[in-house]
């Protein structure tokens, strides 16, 4: 089976406080993803990557940034962090089908506060 | 990017078969149309994916209009572990097209 692991299963920063959430993934998956859940709003995502040294804009990347050195880890990075980015981040891979969309592994998740 | 429409919310009871149906008006030609699955405090899990017509696996089956303008999900005599929220996405293969989530479906199943 797919294993993709986020670090923290919960985290508490303060404000203003650089912030790295780290994922990997085990098989060998060209892409991956960075989500935000919120109650009401879904999954938002903020920014993907389908090759290393390689990134892309998602729907909401301001405030963020990510780092992807190596194919296995994918990094988010919340420069400054602030009180409207807590939230359930969510990190997902997947391998391209060359046909239908892939599907998308996920982890579980980590609940970020930023007090 | 076709948007779709979603019912926010579903109640059943075990046993029953339930139908949760997703509109997508501006599908196109290319667009796929995926559900997944998402229990509170993980992360959504792929259950099916269609083109047209009828597909089925082992958890649901997904019927296409031959429109493709909406698609209906069904998960056959549910149980209290089907409790879950159910997306519904369209797109094609190209990574920076399918990945919108919208709202969602949270199916409740009752005893």
């Amino acid at each position: 089976d797919v294993k993709v692991t986020q670090s923290s299963r919960y985290l508490v920063k303060r404000t203003g406080e650089k912030v790295f959430l780290e994922c990997v993934q085990d098989m060998d998956h060209e892409n991956m993803f960075w989500y935000r859940q919120d109650p009401g709003l879904g999954l938002r995502l903020i920014y993907f990557s389908y090759d290393v040294k390689m990134k892309e804009k998602g729907d909401i990347p301001e405030g963020y940034s990510v780092s992807r050195e190596k194919k296995e880890r994918f990094s988010l990075i919340l420069e400054s962090a602030s009180t409207n980015q807590t939230s359930m981040y969510l990190c997902a891979s997947s391998f391209p089908a060359g046909g239908p969309p892939e599907k998308l592994f996920f982890g579980s998740g980590t609940q970020l506060s930023v007090l | 990017l076709a948007k779709t429409t979603q019912p926010i919310s579903m109640d059943s009871y075990e046993g029953q078969e339930v139908n949760i149906t997703c509109s997508h008006n501006n599908i196109a030609t290319n667009d796929y149309i995926t559900w997944y699955q998402q229990f509170p405090s993980q992360g959504p899990r792929f259950i099916i994916q269609g083109y047209k017509t009828k597909v089925t696996n082992e958890v649901a089956s997904l019927f296409i209009p031959a429109d493709r303008k909406s698609s209906t999900l069904s998960l056959p005599r549910v149980s209290l572990s089907d409790t879950a929220v159910y997306y519904c996405l369209v797109g094609d293969d190209n990574a920076g097209n399918m990945l919108t989530f919208g709202g969602g479906t949270r199916l409740m199943v009752k005893p």
